[in-house]
């Protein structure tokens, strides 16, 4: 298996309503990513989970929550979120972040999320 | 920290033409390069990579060069096919981090 699945592949929801995201891969990788993509724009990263521990967060709005529930399991927690919230939310995977550049990043399709 | 630039944003090309895009990075710790292929509903996914130590590499119709001396590396592509029509960003991972910096992004049109 070397896919990383995310559902929903559309949500629309309200400012007011809590929702989540969710990515899961079984390469045994050890690292994952959230990346949002807005229309025309290259990825943008948020969090980066390494063996199941949060590494980096990109400065990233407490109203986006992730959660790594096991080594295959990715979640994005959404609440109160904006209407300039809307974009393409990327899950990606890779075997680990060494600097070593070794590790190369698998892209899910993405999540088109739209905040009305 | 890292900066990628890319250029053109688009390029169209007839079909069984040849396509070059090329991308300039800043920090010269950067030490791999890939380039992601993204298709209109899909994620990107890597076509062709390439690291500091290698100055060329080939899969078939696609191609990768890196100069590190001038810090810029393009991609090649022959015999462009419809099918190669897509948004191709280039990427740097800087040496001093793990993060992936991405350039703006092309759109490649292949013509038939």
């Amino acid at each position: 298996d070397t896919e990383v699945t995310q559902t929903p592949k559309h949500l629309v929801m309200g400012m007011t309503n809590k929702k989540s995201l969710k990515c899961e891969q079984h390469m045994g990788h050890r690292a994952m990513y959230w990346y949002k993509q807005k229309a025309k724009k290259p990825p943008e990263l948020m969090f980066v989970y390494s063996y199941e521990k949060l590494s980096i967060n990109e400065s990233v709005p407490s109203r986006f929550s992730p959660e790594c529930p096991n080594s295959s399991l990715l979640n994005l927690h959404l609440h109160a979120l904006q209407p300039e919230d809307s974009a393409l939310y990327l899950c990606a995977s890779s075997q680990g972040v060494a600097r070593s550049g070794a590790n190369v990043l698998t892209f899910g399709a993405g999540s088109r999320l739209t905040v009305l | 920290g890292e900066n990628v630039e890319q250029h053109p944003s688009t390029l169209s090309v007839q079909e069984g033409d040849s396509a070059v895009i090329k991308c300039t990075y800043s920090d010269s710790a950067s030490n791999y390069f890939p380039w992601y292929k993204q298709e209109l509903g899909k994620g990107p996914q890597l076509i062709i990579d390439i690291r500091s130590n290698v100055g060329e590499k080939k899969d078939q119709r696609i191609a990768v060069t890196l100069n590190k001396t001038a810090k810029h590396f393009s991609l090649h592509i022959t015999e462009t096919q419809p099918e190669d029509s897509a948004v191709y960003f280039c990427a740097a991972r800087s040496g001093a981090n793990s993060k992936l910096t991405f350039g703006k992004g092309i759109t490649l049109s292949v013509r038939p």
